[in-house]
């Protein structure tokens, strides 16, 4: 049973980097069939997609937080990662990794999330 | 990319049907089916739903039903549980392999 578990600091100081893994479990992460994706959650908002990565290592970002994001895979370690550079205060957010399916471009399994806070 | 418009917030009985709407553009909705549908429940991850407007993925509840005209999808939810009380987010493939989500919304049984 494929699982994925998000991993990384839960406060982060503004103006400073977020980096947070996505360790996948049970599968592989090097299947053309899937991507891997980023999706955040401000406390009682709703979703924002952030960025996605193929298997090729293409990644592909939300226009908004295109120039602060980075999203990188390691296949060795069936992990990929997220980096959001400068945050502030509405960065602040449950950060979930998710799978994405190919043939039918939903996003079919999700990490439980992990909360990070940004302060000083 | 805007987030697409859903209604904040639909009720029903137990046993109605209820449906929720998520509106978006020719860009977006309207331009691509690839309209999915998530449900989350309080301090819980987003469960796939609905993928490619209407399918249902193995082990959804066929109360599950979706639908989309125009640049506007649907959800629509039957014979309404008190386990169906959640929010619902809508998403959208918005062309060059980007997403977009729906604002959410908040469905009381």
């Amino acid at each position: 049973q494929l699982q994925l578990q998000e991993s990384g600091p839960g406060l982060v100081k503004p103006s400073e980097t977020l980096s947070l893994t996505c360790t996948v479990s049970g599968g592989s992460i090097s299947s053309r069939s899937y991507y891997w994706g980023w999706i955040r959650q401000p406390p009682g908002k709703g979703l924002e997609w952030i960025g996605t990565i193929y298997y090729t290592g293409s990644t592909y970002y939300n226009p908004s937080l295109k120039s602060r994001v980075t999203i990188s895979v390691d296949t060795s370690k069936t992990q990929f990662s997220l980096k959001l550079s400068s945050v502030t205060a509405a960065d602040t957010a449950v950060y979930y990794c998710a799978r994405g399916a190919v043939i039918d471009d939903a996003f079919d399994m999700w990490g439980q999330g992990t909360m990070v806070t940004v302060s000083s | 990319q805007s987030a697409l418009t859903q209604p904040a917030s639909v009720s029903g009985s137990p046993g109605q049907s209820i449906t929720i709407s998520c509106t978006g553009t020719s860009s977006d909705v309207g331009g691509y089916n690839y309209v999915s549908w998530y449900q989350q429940h309080p301090g819980k991850a987003p469960k796939l739903m609905i993928c490619d407007v209407n399918k249902r993925p193995s082990g959804v509840s066929n109360r599950f039903s979706g639908s989309k005209s125009g640049n506007t999808a649907s959800l629509t939810i039957s014979g309404l549980q008190a386990e169906d009380e959640a929010d619902y987010y809508c998403c959208s493939y918005a062309g060059s392999n980007t997403w977009v989500f729906g604002g959410g919304t908040k469905l009381t049984v």
